[in-house]
């Protein structure tokens, strides 16, 4: 595709439900990270792919967060029983070279 | 300490003006530098990315690096309305693939 596009827009989540995001990368980025953004902040790195293979999840805060690209093409970061500090804006990113990269228009994540 | 830091602002200049950003890092294996431009509501966007120290400019944009200081800079001249926005610095590490560390971001407003 032309850019980065994240599934949904805007989740809202009971405490304690599970959630799956979405992301497909620009067709050919070999590169692929996660980062969640808490509002004023800047975004933290959760993890990276090159191709399928997860070469860095040392961001992901606990085990309720996992990330899968099985196909090397899109991705999927779920989190389970999640809890309100989890709530943030999920922002996807892909590359080419591996830095420089271009994100995607993110999944704000509200959890009552 | 922060790995990235810059002064979160607001910082505000009038039209026209010379904005300088500015972004402290502590790594120094820390080997690349990027500047994205956010703005409310929506993902970064990259704007400039510098490697060696000194300037680079690209139109109204310079960055500047000085790695003995540790220290990266952004320059808007001419400065518009439309360049209001949260500027991120990233810096990118030796020997972490692509992993991108941010800083908070600096909220940046051009009064007309």
């Amino acid at each position: 595709g032309a850019g980065v596009s994240q599934s949904p827009r805007y989740k809202v989540a009971k405490r304690g439900q599970d959630v799956a995001l979405r992301c497909d990368p620009i067709s050919g980025h070999v590169s692929l990270f996660w980062y969640q953004q808490a509002l004023g902040q800047g975004p933290e790195f959760l993890t990276y792919f090159q191709n399928e293979a997860q070469l860095d999840k040392s961001g992901l805060p606990s085990d309720r967060f996992f990330a899968e690209r099985p196909e090397g093409s899109v991705s999927t970061l779920k989190i389970q029983r999640t809890q309100q500090e989890d709530s943030a804006v999920y922002l996807c990113a892909s590359s080419a070279q591996g830095y420089g990269y271009t994100f995607g228009s993110g999944t704000r994540l509200t959890v009552v | 300490q922060k790995e990235v830091e810059q002064n979160s602002g607001p910082l505000s200049v009038p039209e026209g003006a010379i904005a300088s950003l500015n972004c402290t890092y502590s790594d120094r294996g820390s080997q690349s530098f990027f500047w994205y431009r956010q703005y409310s509501g929506k993902s970064p966007e990259l704007i400039m990315f510098i490697y060696s120290n000194g300037d680079k400019e690209d139109g109204r944009f310079t960055a500047q690096l000085n790695k003995a200081s540790q220290y990266v800079s952004l320059l808007i001249r001419d400065s518009q309305p439309s360049d209001s926005a949260t500027y991120l610095c990233a810096v990118n590490i030796y020997n972490q693939g692509g992993k991108l560390i941010f800083g908070q971001g600096t909220e940046l407003s051009v009064k007309p």
